[in-house]
């Protein structure tokens, strides 16, 4: 079945960009129908989407992070990534992605990459 | 923008019904879609598109949308299901939004 896997820096300086890479296994990533979303979880908090990316290559992001995030697509690695600039204290928490099932319906986030924590500090 | 409300905390006897609640104005116009998570771990998608349970989750999981409440149902509640539950719903602006999540206490 199909598998999500994040990667990155645990560990970022502030008014830098956090870089996380997320590797789909088991599925194709430019099956029509899904897209790869980034969520994030500040400590104790919920969840909060971040945007997504379709394997055309659209891109949609959640307003209020939107100045600041970019989401990009490798096809041939089987990975999307997400770039956030201008870090602060504020950005750190726990980041997943996960497939955004849409095949002839919404039928939710149906699958998680297992999450990797990311703090902010010098 | 578009917000959902979820109540904080619910508790449930075991082996009782637990309700937990997603509020929004019109959500019932809306795919609800509903999430467990225990400490450490991933969220598990449980409910999608207001009612339907994905394979492998338990009949004891159900949910409804009407009018601008969504319900999660858990029947005959266990200790293992003892978890934050979040609702999710669409809106253009600003997208994907998730409620503030509901933890549940079995007792």
């Amino acid at each position: 079945q199909v598998q999500l896997h994040e990667s990155g820096p645990g560990l970022v300086k502030p008014s830098e960009t956090l870089s996380l890479t997320c590797t789909v296994s088991g599925g194709s990533i430019s099956s029509a129908g899904y897209y790869w979303s980034w969520i994030r979880q500040h400590p104790g908090k919920g969840l909060e989407w971040i945007g997504y990316i379709y394997y055309s290559g659209s891109t949609y992001y959640n307003p209020s992070l939107k100045s600041r995030v970019s989401i990009s697509l490798d096809t041939s690695k089987q990975q999307f990534s997400l770039k956030l600039s201008s870090v602060t204290a504020a950005d750190t928490a726990v980041y997943y992605c996960a497939r955004d099932n849409r095949l002839q319906s919404q039928n939710g986030f149906d699958v998680w990459g297992q999450g990797t924590t990311v703090t902010v500090s010098s | 923008s578009y917000e959902v409300t979820q109540p904080l905390s619910v508790s449930v006897a075991l082996g009782q019904t637990a309700t937990i609640t997603c509020g929004g104005d019109n959500i019932g116009t809306k795919n609800v879609h509903w999430y467990q998570q225990k400490p450490g771990q991933a969220p598990v998608l449980v409910i999608y598109g207001d009612k339907n349970r994905p394979s492998g989750i338990p009949e004891r999981f159900s949910g409804s949308n009407s009018g601008n409440t969504a319900t999660l149902t858990i029947s005959g509640a266990q200790t293992g299901d003892e978890a934050d539950y979040y609702c999710q719903v669409w809106h253009s602006i600003p997208g994907w939004v998730f409620g503030g999540g509901t933890k549940l206490t079995v007792l």
